[in-house]
């Protein structure tokens, strides 16, 4: 079993709607919590991160972590067909944002015109 | 501002040879850690250097090794090449905080193929 589990999709949508990506991971140790968009034959680019439970918003993203439940998720509002890209959620130890990261396999995401 | 810089972008080896990628660390980073990406996965950890040592290091075999540069330049080096060895090179930096590191930014990576 894998640490980080991710539905790799495609999730597919039309323009304007909300895409829902989620993540479930199994090590109680991951204390910092961040979702890459990655475009194809590109690195990944860091989109937000987040420490311990809560939500924390930034523009159309929203993250929200649920540490009882071993849950993390990403909400795009008004989907844009730039944001058609594979989206990575990624997990390290406490205090520790740029160490070692464990990924999830990712989530490829198309929107719609 | 610079940020994460990687050489070079495609590379075609063949199976037994050795390769070196090289990536250039954000400005003001310090520490650079290099994922393996195979295609349709998510990267996956391979070590980390910090003050031109390997600090941690992820599953892989002796046959990945590393060296970081006073100016936190790294090298990768990949010796016997095998075809599972395909995939894209990624470079990421950090900054050391306190007792922590702050998010890591990722290069464009390389994308090795071994024929």
């Amino acid at each position: 079993q894998k640490e980080v589990e991710q539905d790799p999709g495609p999730l597919s949508v039309p323009e304007g709607a909300i895409v829902s990506l989620n993540c479930t991971y199994s090590n109680s140790a991951f204390q910092y919590f961040m979702w890459y968009r990655q475009y194809s034959r590109k690195g990944p680019e860091l989109l937000m991160y987040t420490y311990s439970s809560g939500n924390k918003e930034d523009g159309r993203f929203t993250a929200q972590v649920d540490k009882s439940s071993k849950y993390i998720s990403l909400f795009i509002r008004d989907s844009q067909p730039s944001d058609s890209a594979t989206y990575l959620c990624a997990m390290s130890p406490i205090k520790a944002a740029g160490n070692k990261l464990t990924f999830g396999g990712g989530t490829r995401v198309l929107v719609k015109p | 501002d610079a940020g994460v810089t990687q050489s070079p972008t495609h590379l075609i080896k063949t199976r037994g040879q050795q390769v070196t990628l090289r990536c250039s660390p954000k400005s003001g980073h310090d520490t650079v850690s290099w994922y393996q990406q195979a295609l349709g996965q998510g990267p996956q950890f391979i070590f980390q250097y910090y003050e031109e040592e390997e600090r941690q290091r992820g599953n892989f075999p002796d046959r990945f090794s590393g060296h970081q540069f006073p100016n936190y330049s790294s090298e990768l080096n990949v010796n016997a090449l095998l075809l599972g060895d395909s995939a894209l090179y990624l470079c990421a930096s950090s900054l050391v905080v306190g007792r922590g590191l702050t998010e890591a930014f990722f290069g464009q990576g390389t994308r090795l193929t071994v024929v």
